[in-house]
């Protein structure tokens, strides 16, 4: 338990439909971060949100929304996905800028399968 | 935001100190260095963070060199279960993560 919980764990979707990823950590971190992990690839950073504002798109395509109604929560809407969209995706939270003694905390993440 | 370059894999005997190195030329002199690890289809973890002196803690050691172009991750004992992929980040850099180095712990 790292204090970052993400749900649901495993999703499997349509190409035609609408579906939300969810995290929340409760460590009082002010920093957020989505990250997608495909298969035997590094963690490819998405999103990042610092104090509820978005300070990093890196260049993600519109079907992926991100939206982080307060510094506790953070959400990752998506629709109309590809196959190649299957991944892991990853939560994670920090206090920045310097996370300090335990650094960031990741959620175990979503496992997305698109078909 | 300094990059770090690791090599992409390396092999440790069970039981023997595993030395993942790291290099991070470009670090300027407010950048911490950060090393995490992921372990198979697991969030990456948390392992040990330093400025410019060495670090030690319950999972391993940090040896930074004088000139902070470089360190090197230090697991004393290393277990079977040390095998995963370990990150060297220089922060605060986005929390941007590299290929990393594919530890393999070996029996």
């Amino acid at each position: 338990e790292t204090g970052v919980t993400q749900t649901p764990r495993h999703l499997v979707m349509g190409m035609t439909n609408k579906k939300s990823l969810k995290c929340e950590q409760h460590l009082g971190h002010n920093a957020m971060y989505w990250y997608k992990q495909s298969a035997k690839k590094p963690l490819e950073l998405m999103f990042v949100y610092n104090f509820k504002e978005q300070t990093e798109n890196n260049s993600v395509p519109s079907r992926f929304s991100p939206e982080c109604p307060n510094s506790s929560h953070l959400f990752l809407h998506l629709h109309t996905l590809q196959p190649e969209d299957s991944a892991l995706y990853l939560c994670a939270s920090s206090q920045e800028p310097h996370p300090g003694s335990y650094g960031a905390f990741f959620g175990q993440g979503t496992r997305l399968t698109v078909v | 935001d300094a990059k770090t370059t690791q090599p992409p894999s390396m092999d440790c005997a069970e039981g023997r100190a595993a030395n993942l190195p790291c290099n991070h030329s470009t670090i300027s002199g407010n950048e911490y260095v950060y090393w995490y690890r992921q372990i198979h289809s697991q969030g990456p973890q948390y392992i040990i963070h330093g400025l410019k002196n060495n670090e030690t803690n319950e999972m391993a050691s940090l040896i930074i060199t004088e000139d902070r172009k470089s360190s090197t991750l230090i697991l004393p004992h290393a277990t079977l279960r040390d095998t995963a992929v370990y990150y060297c980040i220089v922060q605060p850099n986005k929390l941007v993560f590299g290929a990393g180095t594919i530890l393999r712990v070996k029996s």
